[in-house]
């Protein structure tokens, strides 16, 4: 079963930093994984695709605060300088030939 | 514009239909897969269905295998998600998103909202 693990939730201070984690099942631990990010009434947004060995590519228009790394099963999403703005509920979501398109519970990240 | 818009959501009895269009511009549809995914309230992202580039492999989610039929008309740009037999648990917002070559996703609509109640 492939199953992607996320925290519920999480927060940090305004201009400050945060990691979030998806954490892949076992078996799975090589897969790429990309991270979107889900605000009210807007178009949810493409933030990167991040592989296992932490290499990265950005969507358009993604700032450099978006940060993306790699550890075994887990996958980061680091966001520095926080900005209100921010305040999202993040998603990781892969894909694989016998589950097909499979997301992560989600993080809700409060800026406080 | 880079951009997906899907429209037809509304409220539907327990039962009814409803088919859901999105509408692609600024990019070469007709080379990109394409999927929907849904959002219940309260609750995560579920994929529901996705569509290759030529129609010629469909994949259904099982929760909605045999009630939605998803298709794609690449003349007009356009996906659709044809929805039956929709029932409670299909209430939520759907989108539609644009697919890479190595299968994630890259871009998304701003979704339009589905409410199955009587």
């Amino acid at each position: 079963q492939l199953v992607l693990t996320q925290s519920p939730s999480a927060s940090a201070s305004l201009g400050t930093s945060v990691r979030l984690t998806c954490t892949l099942s076992i078996g799975h631990s090589r897969n790429a994984i990309a991270w979107h990010q889900l605000r009210p009434d807007r178009a949810p947004r493409f933030l990167m695709k991040l592989k296992g060995d932490g290499s990265h590519t950005k969507g358009d228009g993604i700032p450099d605060r978006f940060s993306g790394s790699s550890s075994g099963a887990e996958r980061y999403l680091t966001i520095s300088s926080l900005q209100s703005e921010d305040e999202a509920d993040y998603f990781c979501q892969t894909y694989d030939t016998a589950f097909y398109w499979v997301f992560g519970g989600g993080t809700k990240l409060t800026v406080l | 514009e880079v951009q997906l818009v899907e429209s037809g959501g509304g409220l539907v009895k327990p039962g009814g239909s409803l088919r859901l269009s999105c509408a692609a511009s600024g990019f070469l549809f007709d080379d990109s897969p394409m999927v929907w995914v849904r959002r219940a309230p309260g609750k995560g992202l579920e994929w529901v269905s996705s569509i290759n580039s030529i129609s010629s492999y469909l994949w259904y989610a099982e929760s909605v295998r045999g009630r939605f039929t998803i298709s794609r008309d690449n003349s007009k740009n356009s996906l659709f998600l044809h929805m039956d037999s929709l029932r409670a648990d299909d209430s939520g917002v759907y989108y539609c998103a644009r697919v890479t070559s190595s299968a994630e996703i890259d871009l998304w609509g701003q979704g339009t909202p589905v409410t199955v109640s009587s």
